[in-house]
């Protein structure tokens, strides 16, 4: 089984839903990113959770929020989806304070809004 | 802040050809320096990093990549490429001391290898 699941892979959608997608892991890491790949333009960090209790914004989190539920949950909602979030989300996690920031990444979820 | 340039957005190369990735960074303190690789349809896996010491570092695959301070750059090598390493590779970076940029990665736009047989 993967480290790193994300669930749903695949998902369309239609301009004003909610969406969540959701990341557990079993990797025993304290942190959690949510990033999210377009073409061209790499990977951009969108939140990021260092514990269960600290929760920061990335550099694009308008538009999203996430929940730390666990060490091992951490999700991303879309209150209100829009076409420009159609995009390939990744969650990763790395291990404590003091690693390298090596990401470890789950096999991402290809969100359409239509 | 920190940013991450890669030179190229896609490479052609025959099969068995040397191939060069270029990646410049830039930031205000001391960093790591990553390469990722994704294969279709499959998320990031890392190739190789560098953390200290040898600034020539060897990863999975046969990549390597040499960190040269200096012109702040991390080049990705492979003397000779295989079909099987059609994919796209990305350079990151994350700063190495304590702060708010700490342990966070920091991705360049990509670069899409292909390799023709």
């Amino acid at each position: 089984d993967a480290d790193v699941t994300q669930t749903p892979r695949n998902r369309i959608t239609k301009t004003g839903k909610r969406i969540m997608l959701e990341c557990s892991q079993t990797k025993g890491h304290d942190r959690m990113y949510w990033y999210r790949q377009d073409p061209g333009l790499g990977l951009r960090l969108i939140y990021y959770s260092f514990d269960v209790k600290d929760i920061n914004k990335g550099e694009i989190s308008d538009g999203y929020s996430v929940s730390r539920q666990a060490q091992a949950k951490f999700s991303l909602s879309l209150e209100s989806a829009i076409p420009n979030q159609t995009a390939l989300y990744f969650c990763a996690t790395s291990g404590i304070a003091g690693a390298s920031g090596e990401l470890f990444f789950g096999e991402g979820s290809r969100l359409t809004v239509l | 802040a920190q940013s991450v340039t890669q030179l190229d957005s896609q490479v052609p190369v025959f099969e068995e050809a040397p191939v060069e990735l270029r990646c410049n960074y830039s930031s205000s303190v001391s960093v790591y320096l990553f390469w990722y690789v994704q294969y279709p349809n499959q998320g990031l896996q890392l190739l190789l990093k560098y953390l200290s010491g040898s600034t020539l570092v060897k990863g999975i695959n046969g990549f390597e990549a040499e960190f040269n301070k200096s012109q702040t750059s991390f080049h990705l090598r492979k003397p000779s490429v295989h079909i099987s390493d059609t994919a796209e590779y990305f350079c990151a970076v994350s700063d190495s001391i304590g702060g708010t940029s700490y342990g966070k990665l920091t991705f360049g736009q990509g670069t899409i290898l292909t390799v023709h047989p």
